[in-house]
C-alpha cells in the first residue's frame, strides 16, 4: 500500500521563474492538503483540495495555487518565485468523515530552492 | 486561529533517559496529531489523539481535551529517536503547528 508520493525530491528555480509541485495520495484517500515549512520552523498550511476543489486556504498570496485531478492526485504551483519561497513544501493526504479530516499522512516532501 | 505551543523547545538526553514534551493549544480541536521528522525532513505519524491515552512501544501520549494540552512520553530513549516532535492541531480542515521540540538523544 503506497503511501503519499511527491515529486520531484529537490528543485532549483530562479527568481522570477515558476514551479509545479505534484502529490499522490495514499489510497483510499480523497482529500489533499499542502504545507510549507521554511527551515528551523513548523509547516504552513497553504490549501487543501477535496472533490476537485480548493476547500480552505491558509495565509499565502495568489501566487501559490493548485489542482486536483480526478483520480485525487494533486499539483502546487507557484508564479513568479521570490527567494523567500525557497522551502520544504510537504503534501499530505487524509479523508473526509463527517465533514473532518481523518489523520493526516504527510509525503517526504519536495525541497524548493529559488535562486 | 488556534495558538499551539510547545515545550520544551530544546532537549538534549542521553541514551536510555525518559522524556515528556508537552503541548498546549488555546481552543478546542477534533483533531491533534504528533509527529517525529528525521533530519532527511520525513514526518513521520506518532499519534492520532484528540483525546484520551495511547501507547505504541516505548512511546506514549496523552491528551486532556478540557484542559487543552497533550503530552508525548518518550521512554529509554535511544539515538534514533533524536530529531523534531512536532503537536499538530485542528478545529477544521486546516493543521497548525507547534514550533517543535528539537530532541538529541547521545549515546
Amino acid at each position: 500500500d503506497a503511501g503519499v508520493t511527491q515529486s520531484p525530491t529537490h528543485l532549483i528555480k530562479t527568481r522570477g521563474q515558476q514551479v509545479t509541485l505534484r502529490c499522490s495520495p495514499k489510497s483510499g484517500h480523497d482529500t489533499v492538503s499542502w504545507y510549507q515549512q521554511a527551515l528551523g520552523q513548523g509547516p504552513q498550511f497553504i490549501f487543501q483540495y477535496y472533490e476537485e476543489e480548493e476547500r480552505q486556504r491558509g495565509n499565502f498570496p495568489d501566487r501559490f495555487s493548485g489542482h486536483q485531478f480526478p483520480n485525487y492526485s494533486s499539483e502546487l504551483n507557484v508564479n513568479a518565485l521570490l527567494l523567500g519561497d525557497s522551502a520544504l513544501y510537504l503534501c499530505a493526504s487524509s479523508s473526509i468523515y463527517r465533514g473532518y479530516n481523518s489523520p493526516l499522512h504527510f509525503g517526504n516532501g519536495t525541497r524548493l530552492t529559488v535562486t | 486561529g488556534i495558538q499551539v505551543e510547545q515545550s520544551p523547545p530544546d532537549l538534549i538526553l542521553q541514551e536510555g533517559a525518559n522524556s515528556t514534551l508537552r503541548c498546549n493549544f488555546s481552543d478546542s480541536v477534533n483533531n491533534l496529531q504528533w509527529f517525529h521528522q528525521n533530519p532527511w525532513g520525513q514526518l513521520i505519524n506518532l499519534f492520532y489523539i484528540p483525546s484520551g491515552t495511547k501507547q505504541n512501544g516505548r512511546l506514549s501520549a496523552t491528551t486532556v481535551a478540557t484542559e487543552r494540552y497533550s503530552l508525548l512520553y518518550i521512554s529509554s530513549s535511544q539515538t534514533t529517536d533524536s530529531g523534531v516532535y512536532f503537536c499538530a492541531v485542528s478545529a477544521g480542515n486546516m493543521l497548525t503547528f507547534g514550533g517543535g521540540t528539537r530532541l538529541m538523544v547521545k549515546p
